[in-house]
């Protein structure tokens, strides 16, 4: 199994909503990330998970707060957004961080993000 | 931190021709230099990585080319088909950690 799985596929909410995206990966990686891509960008990482702690949070603001209740699962967790937060949320996962070589990081198919 | 330029932003190119894509970072520390393909709608997909002990990797019509004195690598794509229409990011990550730092994309477009 190389999937990581993101639900919901689209997310439509409102400024005031809160709501959750999903991430879940069944090949024992230990590293898990969140990325925000823009219409005609790249991906731009927001935060990395290590062996469930959070590692890396790249200035993103607190509106947006990463939780990793388990190896497997991933949860961004949304409230008060801007429209300018619309974009695709992507997950990924790689082997982990303390490993002496980098190694794939599979990406999931993400969620569409529209705020109103 | 690591800045990955890419270029072209945009390639068209004839079925059956060669396509090259280049780009170039700024962190002499990043030893691991992967490149994505993603389709309208789609993830990203690896479909080619070649790490900083190594000049040059091949994979069938694809290959990837390192120099690490000039900071630059290449994408090359040979034989191009329509079915590899697509946005291709390069990007670059050191051992500290697995965070990739991604290059703007090149949206290649290949006529039949």
């Amino acid at each position: 199994d190389t999937e990581v799985t993101q639900t919901p596929k689209h997310l439509v909410m409102g400024m005031t909503n809160k709501k959750s995206l999903k991430c879940e990966q069944h090949m024992g990686h230990r590293a898990m990330y969140w990325y925000k891509q823009k219409a005609k960008k790249p991906p731009e990482l927001m935060f990395v998970y290590s062996y469930e702690k959070l590692s890396i949070n790249e200035s993103v603001p607190s509106r947006f707060s990463p939780e990793c209740p388990n190896s497997s699962l991933l949860n961004l967790h949304l409230h008060a957004l801007q429209p300018e937060d619309s974009a695709l949320y992507l997950c990924a996962s790689s082997q982990g961080l303390r490993a002496m070589m980098n190694t794939e990081a599979f990406f999931g198919q993400g969620t569409r993000l529209t705020v109103v | 931190g690591e800045n990955v330029e890419q270029h072209p932003s945009t390639l068209s190119v004839q079925e059956g021709d060669s396509a090259v894509i280049k780009c170039t970072y700024s962190d002499s520390a990043s030893n691991y230099f992967p490149w994505y393909k993603q389709e309208l709608g789609k993830r990203p997909q690896l479909i080619i990585d070649i790490r900083s002990n190594v000049g040059e990797k091949k994979d069938q019509r694809i290959a990837v080319t390192l120099n690490k004195t000039a900071k630059h690598f290449s994408l090359h794509i040979t034989e191009t088909q329509p079915e590899d229409s697509a946005v291709y990011f390069c990007a670059a990550s050191t051992h500290a950690g697995n965070m990739l730092t991604f290059g703007g994309g090149t949206r290649l477009m290949v006529k039949p």
